[in-house]
């Protein structure tokens, strides 16, 4: 069964640091991945999309790479803010897996000191 | 933009009570999505719909059901509510084929069962 997994599960860094998050999947039989932002007690933001067939995805100072062989995913954030502060979560969408739609790591809390 | 509303954001429920959790998206999406959010657990699918009056379970359906009258809403029906269903429930929306397509996420409602 597919397992998703994000570390660390919390990281500390000063404003305007250059960071990257990382996420792991067990089975490479994906469709695509989602990253997402969740700031305390509200729902989730959709960050970026990569499919299966893509490497990498860009918004803004956000880019999300993804090797599918390897079961990685990493999210990079440029010159971190202390509004970047939140949840990162990363879903993948399973090929094989009936009745799922998105399996979820458990996250990585940012937090960044001005 | 898309948007997904939740009937409330905080519930407070005694148990053995019927709850329902409604949700509604603005976007005509065909697929809708409950999941519940719990810490060390993170998210995990109870129910989904793809189409009107369609649904199908998702990993832990037991204790809920769901019903889809009308494309823009999805309701999320706990029968008899119990301490165990305490939890963070977030309700997701995606347009067109279920797997390739990004899900968005309302705000959510804290629901505590006493």
């Amino acid at each position: 069964k597919q397992e998703v997994t994000q570390i660390p599960a919390a990281l500390s860094v000063p404003e305007g640091e250059n960071l990257v998050l990382n996420c792991s999947f067990t089975d490479s039989a994906i469709y695509n991945l989602q990253w997402f932002r969740q700031d305390p007690g509200k729902g989730l933001t959709s960050l970026l999309l990569i499919q299966s067939s893509q490497r990498e995805q860009t918004s803004g100072r956000l880019n999300a790479s993804l090797d599918k062989s390897s079961g990685r995913s990493t999210l990079y954030i440029a010159a971190s803010q202390p509004g970047d502060s939140a949840t990162y979560l990363c879903a993948v969408r399973p090929l094989n897996q009936a009745g799922t739609a998105l399996i979820f790591g458990k996250g990585t809390t940012l937090s960044v000191s001005s | 933009d898309v948007k997904v509303t939740q009937s409330s954001r905080y519930l407070v429920k005694r148990t053995g009570e019927k709850v329902f959790l409604e949700c509604v998206q603005d976007m005509d999406h065909e697929n809708m999505f409950w999941y519940r959010q719990d810490p060390g657990l993170g998210l995990r699918l109870i129910y989904f719909s793809y189409d009107v009056k369609m649904k199908e379970k998702g990993d832990i359906p037991e204790g809920y059901s769901v019903s889809r009258e009308k494309k823009e809403r999805f309701s999320l029906i706990l029968e008899s509510a119990s301490t165990n269903q305490t939890s963070m429930y977030l309700c997701a929306s995606s347009r067109g084929r279920i797997k390739y397509n990004e899900q968005f996420f309302g705000p959510g409602t804290r629901l505590t069962v006493l």
